[in-house]
């Protein structure tokens, strides 16, 4: 099992509808979470962290974390074209070397207009 | 300042040249990361400097050879680099090891 997992997509929305993108993790002990936007040819940009379970907002970005059932999603309301990226799920995990950070896969979203 | 600058932007190199690449940071962080990624595909680890001490390698062959020479700087030297080593190479930095990472603009490295 990879330690963190992402579906790849591609996943198409049309504009102005929610985009749901998620993300699972192996191991439990994990404390922090993060997602990162980036565009063809560019490098990562980190968009929204979250450390407790719930949901933490930020303008049209929503991060779910349910550390239970080791699940993290991010949703983008309102989705615009600008928004057509790759979001890369990352999750800081407790391995024996210390902490080191893990990225998903990502998933590849393009929003049409 | 929040940024990450790396240097150069683009790099074409062949199979037997020497080059660096080199990576800023001025936000106190301790720190700093490289990584390799290739197209379609996620950042892979290659290094870890946390407080100026490399503290993972992930098996990266020797023709790659980091440095950090204080703690806003970090280094990649590169020789004797093969064709499949084209990617762009970014790197990272972060308060510590326990915190986000932010991300410079990334070295396009060619092999030739």
């Amino acid at each position: 099992q990879k330690e963190v997992e992402q579906n790849s997509g591609p996943l198409s929305v049309p504009e102005g509808a929610i985009a749901s993108l998620n993300c699972t993790y192996s191991d439990r002990g994990s404390q922090s979470f993060f997602w990162y936007r980036q565009y063809s040819g560019k490098s990562p940009e980190l968009i929204m962290f979250i450390y407790s379970n719930g949901d933490k907002e930020d303008g049209r970005f929503t991060a779910q974390l349910n550390k239970a059932s080791q699940y993290v999603s991010l949703l983008i309301r309102d989705s615009q074209p600008s928004d057509s990226a790759t979001y890369l799920c990352a999750v800081i995990l407790m391995v024996p070397t210390g902490n080191q950070f893990y990225f998903g896969t990502g998933t590849s979203l393009t929003v049409i207009p | 300042d929040t940024e990450v600058t790396q240097t150069p932007k683009h790099l074409v190199m062949g199979m037997t040249n020497k080059k660096s690449l080199k990576c800023e940071q001025h936000m106190g962080h301790r720190a700093m990361y490289w990584y390799k990624q290739k197209a379609k595909k996620p950042p892979e680890l290659m290094f870890v400097y946390s407080y100026e001490k490399l503290s993972i390698n992930e098996s990266v062959p020797s023709r790659f050879s980091p440095e950090c020479p204080n703690s806003s700087l970090l280094n990649l030297h590169l020789h004797a680099l093969q064709p499949e080593d084209s990617a762009l190479y970014l790197c990272a930095s972060s308060q510590d090891r326990y915190n986000e990472q932010f991300f410079g603009p990334g070295t396009r490295l060619t092999v030739l």
